[in-house]
Protein backbone atom coordinates (compact mmCIF):
# COMPACT_ATOMS: atom_id res chain seq x y z
CA UNK A 1 0.00 0.00 0.00
CA UNK A 2 1.05 3.70 0.06
CA UNK A 3 3.55 4.74 2.35
CA UNK A 4 2.93 8.25 4.46
CA UNK A 5 5.71 8.97 6.29
CA UNK A 6 5.11 11.19 9.45
CA UNK A 7 7.36 13.02 11.75
CA UNK A 8 8.32 13.67 14.04
CA UNK A 9 7.43 9.95 15.84
CA UNK A 10 7.45 11.55 19.28
CA UNK A 11 7.03 14.96 20.91
CA UNK A 12 7.08 16.12 24.16
CA UNK A 13 6.49 19.65 24.73
CA UNK A 14 5.95 22.18 27.24
CA UNK A 15 1.68 23.41 27.80
CA UNK A 16 1.51 26.62 25.89
CA UNK A 17 4.27 25.84 23.09
CA UNK A 18 3.26 25.52 19.65
CA UNK A 19 3.44 22.23 17.74
CA UNK A 20 4.46 20.92 14.29
CA UNK A 21 3.72 17.92 12.43
CA UNK A 22 4.13 17.13 8.83
CA UNK A 23 3.47 14.13 6.43
CA UNK A 24 4.66 13.50 3.10
CA UNK A 25 4.00 11.12 0.67
CA UNK A 26 5.47 9.49 -2.86
CA UNK A 27 1.93 9.52 -4.39
CA UNK A 28 -0.13 12.56 -4.99
CA UNK A 29 -3.39 12.73 -3.16
CA UNK A 30 -6.77 14.60 -3.17
CA UNK A 31 -7.87 14.71 0.10
CA UNK A 32 -5.83 15.39 3.48
CA UNK A 33 -7.57 14.38 6.78
CA UNK A 34 -5.75 14.83 10.06
CA UNK A 35 -6.83 12.58 13.14
CA UNK A 36 -6.16 12.72 16.55
CA UNK A 37 -6.67 9.06 18.64
CA UNK A 38 -6.58 8.81 22.30
CA UNK A 39 -5.43 4.94 23.84
CA UNK A 40 -8.21 2.56 23.33
CA UNK A 41 -10.50 4.89 21.13
CA UNK A 42 -10.87 5.61 17.70
CA UNK A 43 -8.97 8.39 15.49
CA UNK A 44 -11.39 10.94 15.45
CA UNK A 45 -11.38 13.63 12.96
CA UNK A 46 -9.88 17.05 13.01
CA UNK A 47 -9.44 18.70 10.21
CA UNK A 48 -10.13 17.71 6.23
CA UNK A 49 -8.12 19.31 3.52
CA UNK A 50 -9.43 19.16 -0.07
CA UNK A 51 -7.14 21.53 -2.33
CA UNK A 52 -3.78 22.19 -2.87
CA UNK A 53 -2.88 24.93 -1.11
CA UNK A 54 -6.12 24.93 1.01
CA UNK A 55 -5.04 26.16 4.93
CA UNK A 56 -7.92 25.18 7.49
CA UNK A 57 -8.37 26.16 10.57
CA UNK A 58 -9.98 24.11 14.06
CA UNK A 59 -9.91 26.02 16.81
CA UNK A 60 -5.86 25.87 17.40
CA UNK A 61 -5.04 23.88 15.00
CA UNK A 62 -4.55 24.76 11.09
CA UNK A 63 -3.83 22.33 8.90
CA UNK A 64 -2.36 23.00 5.17
CA UNK A 65 -3.08 21.24 2.03
CA UNK A 66 1.06 20.79 0.33
CA UNK A 67 1.01 22.31 -3.20
CA UNK A 68 2.23 18.89 -4.59
CA UNK A 69 -0.58 17.14 -3.66
CA UNK A 70 2.45 14.99 -1.61
CA UNK A 71 2.70 16.24 1.61
CA UNK A 72 0.37 18.09 4.60
CA UNK A 73 1.19 20.05 7.64
CA UNK A 74 -0.48 19.93 11.17
CA UNK A 75 0.12 22.91 13.78
CA UNK A 76 -0.95 23.43 17.01
CA UNK A 77 -0.92 26.59 18.89
CA UNK A 78 -1.12 26.95 22.55
CA UNK A 79 -0.83 23.49 23.29
CA UNK A 80 -2.97 22.48 26.61
CA UNK A 81 -2.62 18.80 28.37
CA UNK A 82 -5.50 17.87 26.75
CA UNK A 83 -3.50 18.03 22.92
CA UNK A 84 -1.73 14.43 24.66
CA UNK A 85 -2.10 11.92 22.01
CA UNK A 86 -1.44 10.05 18.68
CA UNK A 87 -1.98 12.20 15.91
CA UNK A 88 -2.32 10.61 12.35
CA UNK A 89 -2.45 12.00 8.95
CA UNK A 90 -4.41 10.27 5.86
CA UNK A 91 -4.88 10.80 2.57
CA UNK A 92 -6.55 9.61 -0.03
CA UNK A 93 -5.75 8.85 -3.62
CA UNK A 94 -6.74 10.46 -6.87
CA UNK A 95 -7.46 7.32 -8.35
CA UNK A 96 -11.16 7.73 -6.92
CA UNK A 97 -11.26 4.99 -4.69
CA UNK A 98 -12.50 6.40 -0.93
CA UNK A 99 -10.06 4.27 1.30
CA UNK A 100 -7.79 6.14 3.72
CA UNK A 101 -4.07 5.45 3.67
CA UNK A 102 -2.31 6.54 7.20
CA UNK A 103 0.64 7.69 8.64
CA UNK A 104 2.50 6.27 11.13
CA UNK A 105 1.49 8.60 13.84
CA UNK A 106 3.13 11.62 16.06
CA UNK A 107 2.72 11.08 19.81
CA UNK A 108 2.35 14.33 21.44
CA UNK A 109 2.72 14.52 25.34
CA UNK A 110 2.02 18.23 26.63
CA UNK A 111 3.93 18.75 29.95
CA UNK A 112 1.76 20.82 32.23
CA UNK B 1 -19.24 10.51 19.60
CA UNK B 2 -18.88 9.72 16.48
CA UNK B 3 -22.39 8.43 15.94
CA UNK B 4 -20.45 5.15 14.61
CA UNK B 5 -20.96 2.11 16.93
CA UNK B 6 -19.08 -1.24 17.17
CA UNK B 7 -19.56 -4.22 19.15
CA UNK B 8 -18.20 -6.08 20.95
CA UNK B 9 -15.43 -3.65 23.17
CA UNK B 10 -13.25 -6.62 23.06
CA UNK B 11 -12.99 -9.75 22.17
CA UNK B 12 -10.54 -12.73 23.30
CA UNK B 13 -11.02 -16.02 21.70
CA UNK B 14 -8.30 -18.72 20.59
CA UNK B 15 -6.10 -19.57 17.64
CA UNK B 16 -8.36 -21.42 14.67
CA UNK B 17 -11.54 -19.69 16.08
CA UNK B 18 -13.75 -17.38 14.39
CA UNK B 19 -15.41 -14.32 15.20
CA UNK B 20 -18.05 -11.95 13.67
CA UNK B 21 -17.30 -7.78 14.69
CA UNK B 22 -20.34 -5.75 13.79
CA UNK B 23 -20.17 -2.16 13.03
CA UNK B 24 -23.94 0.39 12.48
CA UNK B 25 -22.42 3.56 10.61
CA UNK B 26 -23.60 6.98 11.60
CA UNK B 27 -27.21 7.57 10.33
CA UNK B 28 -27.80 8.20 6.91
CA UNK B 29 -24.50 7.06 6.04
CA UNK B 30 -24.17 4.52 3.17
CA UNK B 31 -20.10 3.98 3.09
CA UNK B 32 -18.86 1.40 5.40
CA UNK B 33 -14.88 1.42 6.22
CA UNK B 34 -13.13 -1.45 7.89
CA UNK B 35 -9.37 -0.87 9.54
CA UNK B 36 -7.11 -3.08 11.13
CA UNK B 37 -4.78 -1.28 13.41
CA UNK B 38 -1.56 -3.35 14.91
CA UNK B 39 1.56 -2.28 16.65
CA UNK B 40 3.83 -3.37 13.69
CA UNK B 41 1.55 -2.28 10.82
CA UNK B 42 -0.34 0.48 11.93
CA UNK B 43 -3.53 1.90 10.74
CA UNK B 44 -4.54 -0.34 7.48
CA UNK B 45 -7.44 0.01 5.29
CA UNK B 46 -9.29 -3.64 4.23
CA UNK B 47 -12.66 -3.42 2.99
CA UNK B 48 -15.08 -0.84 1.91
CA UNK B 49 -19.02 -1.48 1.11
CA UNK B 50 -21.55 1.48 -0.05
CA UNK B 51 -24.96 0.38 0.05
CA UNK B 52 -24.87 -3.26 0.29
CA UNK B 53 -22.08 -3.56 -2.38
CA UNK B 54 -18.55 -4.05 -2.23
CA UNK B 55 -16.71 -1.12 -3.71
CA UNK B 56 -13.09 -1.53 -2.70
CA UNK B 57 -10.49 -4.08 -1.13
CA UNK B 58 -6.94 -3.19 0.62
CA UNK B 59 -4.77 -5.20 2.76
CA UNK B 60 -8.11 -8.19 3.90
CA UNK B 61 -6.61 -11.58 4.24
CA UNK B 62 -8.58 -14.66 2.50
CA UNK B 63 -9.54 -15.92 5.77
CA UNK B 64 -11.51 -12.28 6.57
CA UNK B 65 -14.81 -11.39 5.05
CA UNK B 66 -17.43 -8.70 5.25
CA UNK B 67 -20.67 -7.56 4.09
CA UNK B 68 -22.96 -5.10 4.81
CA UNK B 69 -26.67 -5.85 5.62
CA UNK B 70 -30.13 -3.92 3.67
CA UNK B 71 -30.05 -1.56 6.94
CA UNK B 72 -26.31 -0.46 6.37
CA UNK B 73 -24.94 -2.34 9.17
CA UNK B 74 -21.69 -4.23 8.66
CA UNK B 75 -19.99 -7.48 9.50
CA UNK B 76 -16.11 -8.42 9.36
CA UNK B 77 -16.05 -12.04 9.89
CA UNK B 78 -12.59 -13.58 10.75
CA UNK B 79 -11.91 -17.08 10.61
CA UNK B 80 -9.23 -19.78 10.97
CA UNK B 81 -7.66 -16.98 13.34
CA UNK B 82 -4.24 -17.40 14.11
CA UNK B 83 -2.05 -14.99 16.93
CA UNK B 84 -1.16 -12.47 14.65
CA UNK B 85 -4.55 -11.11 13.70
CA UNK B 86 -4.68 -9.46 17.20
CA UNK B 87 -5.38 -5.87 16.91
CA UNK B 88 -7.78 -3.40 17.04
CA UNK B 89 -10.26 -3.44 14.38
CA UNK B 90 -12.09 -0.12 13.59
CA UNK B 91 -15.11 0.23 11.41
CA UNK B 92 -15.57 4.36 9.64
CA UNK B 93 -18.51 5.35 7.52
CA UNK B 94 -19.31 8.36 4.88
CA UNK B 95 -22.05 9.42 3.18
CA UNK B 96 -20.73 7.73 0.25
CA UNK B 97 -18.54 10.05 -2.22
CA UNK B 98 -17.81 12.44 0.76
CA UNK B 99 -14.07 12.29 1.67
CA UNK B 100 -14.31 12.77 5.73
CA UNK B 101 -14.65 9.28 7.30
CA UNK B 102 -16.09 8.74 11.14
CA UNK B 103 -14.51 5.93 12.82
CA UNK B 104 -16.32 3.83 15.26
CA UNK B 105 -14.80 2.81 18.85
CA UNK B 106 -13.30 -0.23 17.65
CA UNK B 107 -12.94 -3.92 18.42
CA UNK B 108 -10.30 -5.17 20.43
CA UNK B 109 -9.32 -8.67 19.26
CA UNK B 110 -7.19 -10.76 21.08
CA UNK B 111 -6.22 -14.04 19.72
CA UNK B 112 -4.30 -16.61 22.38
Amino acid sequence: GQQLNQSPQSMFIQEGEDVSMNCTSSSIFNTWLWYKQDPGEGPVLLIALYKAGELTSNGRLTAQFGITRKDSFLNISASIPSDVGIYFCAGQLQTGANNLFFGTGTRLTVIP
Amino acid sequence: DSGVTQTPKHLITATGQRVTLRCSPRSGDLSVYWYQQSLDQGLQFLIQYYNGEERAKGNILERFSAQQFPDLHSELNLSSLELGDSALYFCASSKGGEREQFFGPGTRLTVL
